[in-house]
């Protein structure tokens, strides 16, 4: 199975700030990444499919990017409903693997 | 708008199986992948595998000799079974909808839609 590694695993930060997550695959997986917001007792919501694709609906601070082996979730201007953790996920192939987390939380 | 919703038990005895269903409302069970994912207390997701509205499936390696995942689309719903559960089993276990997304562009797959989760213990 593809081993994903998000770093950090959890950061401190404040409103306004720019924010970088990053995830490595353990092998090339193309543009076939997916990045996920979850709140406390909420499910997951989808921010961004193939690596840079940002789905409807979802605000434009977010951005994604890479290729092959490695991939950034930024947030370019953090506000308050932003805290919360984020998980890439792999679809180039299965089983489908999820990194680890990044809890981001208030400074 | 399409929505899924987890039922089952909220307790389930060690050895036992662990039954769930997810109904789904305001859409078609046609064309989509249909998937488990579950979150221990405290941890991340993981990925238990989908039945496509066909009725094949896929799994994941490391659950498969336990899992049963399938598919009646005439209820529109979808079940997860999983086997000879112990205290790692326990979780909160999500359904959702897997598909191609095209747009906007460029396309690619993921779980656009979730159920809120339902908990399941693994305890006697």
């Amino acid at each position: 199975a593809i081993q994903m590694t998000q770093s950090p695993s959890s950061l401190s930060a404040s409103v306004g700030d720019r924010v970088t997550i990053t995830c490595r695959a353990s092998q090339d997986i193309r543009h076939d990444l997916g990045w996920y917001q979850q709140k406390p007792g909420i499910a997951p919501k989808l921010l961004i499919y193939a690596a840079s694709t940002l789905q409807s609906g979802v605000p434009s601070r977010f951005s994604g990017s890479g290729s092959g082996t490695d991939f950034t979730l930024t947030i370019s201007s953090l506000q308050p409903e932003d805290f919360a953790t984020y998980y890439c996920v792999q679809d180039y192939n299965y089983p489908l693997t999820f990194g680890g987390g990044t809890e981001v939380e208030i400074k | 708008q399409v929505q899924l919703q987890e039922s089952g038990p909220g307790l389930v005895k060690p050895s036992e199986t662990l039954s769930l269903t997810c109904s789904v409302s305001g859409g078609f069970i046609n064309d989509y992948y249909w998937n488990w994912i579950r979150q221990p207390p405290g941890k991340g997701l993981e990925w238990i595998g989908y039945a496509y509205y066909s009725g094949s499936t896929k799994y994941n390696p490391s659950l498969e000799s336990r899992v049963t995942i399938s598919i009646d689309t005439s209820k529109t719903q979808f079940s997860l079974r999983l086997s000879s559960v112990t205290a790692a089993d326990t979780a909160l276990y999500y359904c959702a909808r897997r598909r191609r997304i095209a747009a906007p562009s460029p396309a690619g797959d993921a779980f656009d839609i979730w159920g809120q989760g339902t908990r399941v213990t693994v305890s006697s």
